[in-house]
């Protein structure tokens, strides 16, 4: 069955770390656009940063909020994608998302696909 | 950073209605527009991309249209699961954007 399986939320303190997994199923994430996407508690969603493809120069791009504070890696041997958050602020506060995005011929061509459930963090002391 | 309205921000309707969604980007977009449905509790589903085209699975009663920087999501007759919020979000451009969504609820 292809299925993204985030974990790693749960209660943090401001200016504290976390790591956040998604682990993957029925797909190789090496051959995927991976990217994380999180939702404020009754907001809207807000695009962190994907991964691109080891075959499309496998780059990583960052939301202007979290550059510098959150890292995004991938494992190809546990088939896993990853988001390091550091120096965690009160509005970090969400439900993160990994997703897959379907990547068409043109620069604009592509959309989200598949959703992992999320895992919340908590930012708060 | 292309910012993305969608109007209106809530909507309630019946079943049976025909109901139309839009969503207003500040900059030209071409097709690049897509939409998605989210429950309470779950993650976004995709429905529609590249402004028209329907995503395998998702009934037929969904369409959207649009091009350039006004865009809609119609659906045709409300069934009682349509009832959820709903998302565009562009492509186009780096980073990718989504609207602040609408929710649809039952009248």
């Amino acid at each position: 069955e292809v299925q993204l399986v985030e974990s790693g939320g749960g209660l943090i303190k401001p200016g504290g770390s976390l790591t956040l997994s998604c682990a993957a199923s029925g797909f190789t994430v090496t051959n995927a656009w991976m990217t994380w996407v999180r939702q404020a508690p009754g907001k809207g969603l807000e695009w962190i940063g994907r991964f691109k493809s080891k075959t499309d120069g496998g780059t990583i791009d960052y939301a202007a909020p979290v550059k510098g504070r959150f890292s995004i890696s991938r494992d190809d041997s546990k088939n896993t994608l990853y988001l390091q958050m550091k120096s965690l602020k009160t509005e970090d506060t969400a439900v993160y998302y990994c997703t897959t995005e379907v990547v068409g011929d043109e620069p604009g061509d592509w959309y989200f696909d598949l959703w992992g459930r999320g895992t919340l963090v908590t930012v708060s002391s | 950073d292309i910012q993305m309205t969608q109007s209106p921000s809530s909507l309630s309707a019946s079943v049976g209605d025909r109901v139309t969604i839009t969503c207003r980007a500040s900059q030209i977009l071409s097709i690049y527009l897509n939409w998605y449905q989210q429950k309470p509790g779950r993650a976004p589903k995709l429905l529609i991309y590249g402004a028209s085209n329907l995503q395998s699975g998702v009934p037929s009663r969904f369409t959207g249209s649009g091009s350039g920087t006004d865009f809609a999501l119609t659906i045709s007759t409300l069934q009682p699961e349509d009832f959820a919020t709903y998302y565009c979000q562009q492509s186009y451009s780096s980073p990718p954007t989504f609207g602040q969504g609408t929710k649809l609820e039952i009248k």
